[in-house]
């Protein structure tokens, strides 16, 4: 156990709908970072978050957008859903920003876009 | 953006040591080599990171060349549990952000 929780495990939307995805990251860990992983694939980032303020962002449009709060949750918000959004979104939390740290991820929430 | 080079897929014998290699040639001075791995349906589980020295914690051993161009995991006995895809990941800090490319990773199966 990693302790990273995320909600809800499966979701399934339509095409032009809006989507929130949450995650409960460790107690202290400060930053946190959301991947996609599309079928098949490696989890691609989407951004990360450090002490409630986005701290570097992937190859994603803005309709992909994220909040984290101090009581170390944080949520990523996707607008207009696309088909290609069909995929398992990570979290992953760690203590500090930077290169020297460790990823804890949750085990993810299924979005299946209709 | 793959800054890194690994096989598709890899067998080993349960018991046996699976030595998983991983280029990376055009690594920078300041960047990590990281692995995690990823069990089928669940979050990818870190496994190891090293910078320059060679290092060993309770689940594996990271082996690194001294030009730092390629590195090798090491699973000292392989059990049937360890059949995952391992992603080799160079850490990439992008304003300050922690920004890790995966790749497609080698997908390794442990044969009884």
């Amino acid at each position: 156990e990693t302790g990273v929780t995320q909600s809800p495990t499966h979701l399934i939307k339509t095409r032009g709908q809006q989507v929130t995805l949450r995650c409960s990251s460790q107690s202290g860990h400060n930053t946190v970072s959301w991947y996609q992983q599309a079928l098949g694939q490696g989890p691609q980032f989407i951004f990360q978050y450090y002490r409630e303020e986005e701290n570097g962002r992937g190859n994603f449009p803005p309709r992909f957008s994220g909040l984290q709060f101090p009581n170390y949750s944080s949520e990523l918000n996707v607008n207009a859903l696309e088909l290609d959004d069909s995929a398992l979104y990570l979290c992953a939390s760690s203590l500090e920003k930077g290169l020297n740290e460790k990823l804890f991820f949750g085990s993810g929430t299924q979005l299946s876009v209709l | 953006d793959a800054k890194t080079t690994q096989p598709p897929s890899m067998d080993c014998a349960e018991g046996r040591a699976a030595n998983l290699p991983c280029n990376h040639s055009t690594i920078s001075g300041n960047e990590y080599v990281y692995w995690y791995r990823q069990i089928h349906s669940q979050g990818p589980q870190y496994i190891i990171h090293g910078l320059k020295n060679n290092e060993t914690n309770e689940m594996a051993s990271l082996i690194i060349t001294e030009d730092r161009k390629s590195s090798t995991l090491i699973l000292p006995h392989a059990t049937l549990r360890d059949t995952a895809v391992y992603y080799c990941i160079v850490g990439t800090d992008q304003t300050g952000a922690n920004n890790l490319f995966f790749g497609t990773g080698t997908r390794l199966t442990v044969i009884p």
